[in-house]
C-alpha cells in the first residue's frame, strides 16, 4: 500500500516564477492538507481540501493556491515567487477524523 | 494565540538512558496534541496522539507521553533510548479555534532534535 507520493522531489525556480507541487493522498484518504517547513521551522499549517473544496486555510498569501482532483489527489499552486518561498512543502492526508499521514515533501529553492 | 512550544532545541541522551522531550502548549478549551518524528530528508511520522482519557498516552517505538493539564505540557518520553531515536521531533496542537475535522491543521513546535550517542 503506497503511502503519501509527492512530486517533485526537488526543484529550483527564480524569483517571479510559478510553481505547481503534486500530492497523491494514501489509498482510502480523502483529506489533504499542505504545509510548509522553512529551514529549522516546523512545518505551517497553508491550506486543506476535501471534497475538491478548500475547507480551511492558514496564514498564507493568495498567492498559494490549491486543488483537488476527483481521485482526491491535489495540487498546490505558488505564484509571483519569492525568495522567503522557498521551503520544503509537505503533504498530508487524512480520512474521517484520523491521523496525519505525511509525504516525503517537495524541497523548493527560489534563487 | 494557540501555540506550542519546545523549550529545548536538542537532547543529548545516551543509548539505555531514559530520555524525555518537552512540549507545552497553549490553547483554548481541551487540547488536541500529538508528537511526530522526522528522519532526515523524510517527512513526518506519527508517532503518538491524546485526544481524551488517560494522562499517559503510549505510542509507536515504546514512546509514551504525559499529557498534564495543570502545567500545560505534553512531554514525550522513552524508559531506554535507542541510538536509531535520533531525530527530529515535533510537538504539535490541534488548531482548535478554525479547525474543521480533528488531526488537521495542525500548529508545530519548531522542533527538538535528540541525539542518541552509543
Amino acid at each position: 500500500d503506497a503511502g503519501v507520493t509527492q512530486s517533485p522531489t526537488h526543484l529550483i525556480k527564480t524569483r517571479g516564477q510559478q510553481v505547481t507541487l503534486r500530492c497523491s493522498p494514501k489509498s482510502g484518504h480523502d483529506t489533504v492538507s499542505w504545509y510548509q517547513q522553512a529551514l529549522g521551522q516546523g512545518p505551517q499549517f497553508i491550506f486543506q481540501y476535501y471534497e475538491e473544496e478548500e475547507r480551511q486555510r492558514g496564514n498564507f498569501p493568495d498567492r498559494f493556491s490549491g486543488h483537488q482532483f476527483p481521485n482526491y489527489s491535489s495540487e498546490l499552486n505558488v505564484n509571483a515567487l519569492l525568495l522567503g518561498d522557498s521551503a520544503l512543502y509537505l503533504c498530508a492526508s487524512s480520512f474521517d477524523r484520523g491521523e496525519l499521514f505525511f509525504g516525503e515533501g517537495s524541497r523548493l529553492t527560489v534563487l | 494565540a494557540q501555540s506550542v512550544a519546545q523549550p529545548e532545541d536538542q537532547v543529548n541522551v545516551a543509548e539505555g538512558n531514559p530520555l524525555t522531550v518537552k512540549c507545552t502548549y497553549s490553547v483554548s478549551g481541551n487540547p488536541y496534541l500529538f508528537w511526530y518524528v522526522q528522519y532526515p530528508n523524510r517527512g513526518l511520522q506519527f508517532l503518538l496522539k491524546y485526544i481524551t482519557g488517560d494522562n499517559l498516552v503510549k505510542g509507536s517505538y515504546g514512546f509514551e507521553a504525559e499529557f498534564n493539564k495543570s502545567q500545560t505540557s505534553f512531554h514525550l518520553k522513552k524508559p531506554s533510548a535507542l541510538v536509531s531515536d535520533s531525530a527530529l521531533y515535533f510537538c504539535a496542537v490541534r488548531d482548535m479555534v478554525s479547525s474543521w475535522q480533528a488531526g488537521t491543521a495542525l500548529i508545530f513546535g519548531k522542533g527538538t532534535t535528540l541525539s542518541v550517542s552509543s
